[in-house]
């Protein structure tokens, strides 16, 4: 089973600035990756699939990148909605498998 | 609009069995994969199983196998997860999906929530 590991657990961020998320594979998955924005109380919802392709209605400040085994989501300028936890999650191997998820917090 | 909805909340006491479902609409139901995947409290997303209703192909992830039946009911556009013996461990929030080509999660469901406890 490929083990995906998402760093950091939290991130504290100011509404406005930037963040910066990461996922690592335990092997390479090659650009099968989709990353999952979750709001409290909420289901997941897709952001970003083929490591760097968003999801429809997804706006521009959210951007993914990487391939192989290391891979980012970048959030420019958060806004309130942005506040959540993401979740990326790997499709090149059976089962898939989910990193432990990123809470982005207000700082 | 692509929809799939849960059904609601459910509490039992451990020992007992239990059917939640996912209704699709919007799509057709018979083309795409549907998935389980579980929450358990303050944790993060654990994959379970999926299964293809147009033919009833079913896979479990090793985690969950033997431990869950996901079924179909094609003719009212249906996904169920079912639980033979259910366990306190099982308390999670479980979320329906729908797999688009082999690959990403695209569409979900608000969640069901179950509670085991005695």
């Amino acid at each position: 089973e490929v083990v995906m590991t998402q760093s950091p657990a939290t991130l504290s961020v100011s509404p406005g600035e930037g963040a910066t998320l990461s996922c690592r594979a335990s092997q390479s998955v090659n650009s099968n990756l989709a990353w999952y924005q979750q709001r409290p109380g909420q289901a997941p919802r897709l952001l970003i699939f083929a490591a760097s392709t968003r999801a429809t209605d997804v706006p521009a400040r959210f951007t993914g990148s990487g391939s192989g085994t290391e891979f980012t989501l970048t959030i420019s300028s958060l806004q309130s909605e942005d506040f959540a936890l993401y979740h990326c999650q790997q499709y090149n191997y059976w089962p898939l498998t989910f990193g432990g998820g990123t809470k982005v917090e207000i700082k | 609009e692509v929809q799939l909805v849960q059904s609601g909340a459910e509490v039992k006491k451990p020992g007992e069995s239990l059917k939640i479902s996912c209704k699709g609409s919007g799509y057709s139901f018979t083309s795409y994969w549907i998935g389980w995947v579980r929450q358990m409290p303050g944790k993060g997303l654990e994959w379970m199983g999926i299964i293809y209703p147009g033919d009833s192909d079913t896979r479990y992830s090793p985690s969950f196998q033997g431990q869950v039946t996901i079924s179909a009911d094609k003719s009212i556009s249906t996904a169920y997860l079912q639980w033979s013996s259910l366990k306190a461990s099982d308390t999670a929030m479980y979320y329906c999906a729908r797999r688009i080509a082999a690959a990403w999660l695209d569409y979900w469901g608000q969640g069901t929530l179950v509670t085991v406890s005695s």
